[in-house]
């Protein structure tokens, strides 16, 4: 099946050591986001990538950063993670729906982060 | 702005109850409307979707139509599970868009009783 696969599923680092989370895609979407989930919370959209076009949301924190190497595959890597920064991080893929809005989002399992 | 209001959860239910979730949204034009369901440590999945006024969108028993006039997204099924508990999420992606960014609902917990 098609799918989106996030590795790892749970992830521990150290407070202020870098961390990167990968997100792999067989579906072959145009774009690909990243959100964090906290507990009990939606989902907030960090970024996401159109292609190779990379759109950042105005409140991310700039400790956040996002490489898109291929169509496959995104990181998320977390420069110097905090305690704030303990959530599960979600990654999505769609297709392109031309002004419509009307593609579904498909969602991995998410990496939960966790921070020592 | 773009806006989605849910009920608020938890929502207990006896199994084989009837089930509403209340969502109502506020959105310039017209946006695609979106139910997600999300179990304990997975991610989410896509429930149904609407993208035009009285659509109705179905799958697994669960139903929700796309009313305009009332700005609502209600999510229903008629006969409950326990294998239905989990946290839905509406959601509205609006018109104009090419990359089909989700606006959420705060999410609403369902937990079904045996």
């Amino acid at each position: 099946d098609a799918m989106v696969i996030q590795n790892p599923r749970y992830q521990v680092t150290q407070f202020g050591k870098p961390v990167t989370l990968s997100c792999s895609q067989t579906l072959n979407h145009n774009v690909m986001y990243w959100y964090q989930q906290k507990s009990s919370q939606a989902p907030k959209l960090l970024f996401h990538y159109y292609d190779k076009d990379f759109n950042n949301e105005a409140d991310t924190p700039d400790n956040f950063q996002s490489r898109r190497p291929n169509t496959s595959f995104c990181f998320l890597d977390i420069r110097s993670p905090g305690l704030g920064d303990a959530a599960m991080y979600l990654c999505a893929t769609s297709r392109i729906s031309y002004g419509q809005g009307n593609q579904p989002q498909h969602f991995g399992d998410g990496t939960r982060l966790s921070i020592l | 702005g773009n806006s989605v209001t849910q009920m608020e959860g938890p929502v207990t239910l006896s199994e084989e109850a009837f089930l509403t979730i209340n969502c109502t949204y506020t959105a310039t034009g017209y946006p695609s409307l979106f139910w997600y369901v999300q179990y304990p440590g997975e991610g989410l999945q896509l429930l149904l979707k609407a993208t035009k006024a009285d659509d109705k969108g179905s799958n697994k028993g669960f139903e929700a139509t796309y009313r305009k006039e009332t700005t609502s997204f209600h999510l229903e099924k008629g006969s409950v599970q326990v294998s239905d508990s989990a946290v839905y999420f509406c959601a509205l992606s609006p018109y104009g868009g090419a990359t089909n960014k989700l606006i959420f609902g705060t999410g609403t917990l369902l937990a079904v009783q045996p």
